[in-house]
């Protein structure tokens, strides 16, 4: 069953824009936490994120930002998309870096 | 500095074999370690995680996995699989002051 909310499923782009992806968790969980997939399925951290704590990955790009407005919630905003942007972000929530609990995804597209 | 090392990119077996998915992974202290799973077109599911006590975890669809800190390994076993395990499996490793990371992940086929 999933408690982790992910909108939108896909989003096709063109370089230069911005996006924003949603992320909604249910769990009532303290952390929540961006990944990014590449087509190798590769998983990278890029955010962690509590209501006291905002850890950014350093190898992040800044055109990267996480947006929260309460514990449950954690967007992402990319400012200006490029090529290798393209990806499938997957948001997740956790007590205290236990075991991450996933959403289903939001596959980017940049063309 | 904490790692992860999943050995093998693909794994084929044939359905009814036994399968092990090998994980193995560098951390100074006794880590907190996970099997995800991934379908496609999913997010990742857990399987089973260890924290601490019996080096043997039960989890989900009959896996287990193994602790072994003199070997630095958590390998995911399962005796008999069904077509409908062909996945992407994931080794992560946590603990209190990181987000959990993640193994290069190894894609598991099982042949009817």
């Amino acid at each position: 069953e999933t408690a982790v909310f992910q909108t939108p499923n896909y989003h096709v782009t063109q370089v230069g824009n911005e996006v924003s992806f949603n992320c909604k968790q249910t769990l009532g969980h303290d952390t929540m936490y961006w990944y990014k997939q590449d087509s190798k399925k590769l998983l990278k951290i890029m955010f962690s994120y509590n209501n006291k704590q905002l850890i950014v990955n350093e190898t992040v790009p800044r055109r990267f930002s996480p947006q929260s407005s309460d514990k449950a919630h954690l967007n992402l905003r990319i400012k200006s998309v490029e090529p290798e942007d393209s990806a499938v972000y997957l948001c997740a929530s956790s007590r205290t870096n236990t075991e991450v609990f996933f959403g289903k995804g939001t596959r980017l597209t940049v063309v | 500095a904490q790692s992860v090392t999943q050995p093998d990119a693909r794994v084929t077996v044939s359905e009814g074999a036994s399968l092990q998915l090998r994980c193995k992974y560098s951390y100074s202290a006794t880590p907190y370690l996970f099997w995800y799973v991934q379908y496609p077109r999913q997010g990742l599911q857990l399987l089973l995680k260890y924290y601490s006590g019996d080096p043997v975890v039960q989890g989900v669809n009959s896996f287990e996995a193994e602790f072994s800190k003199s070997n630095s390994s958590f390998h995911l076993q399962k005796a008999s699989v069904h077509w409908s395990d062909s996945a992407v499996y994931f080794c992560a490793l946590g603990n209190n002051n990181n987000a959990p990371r993640f193994g290069a992940g190894t894609k598991l086929s099982v042949k009817p």
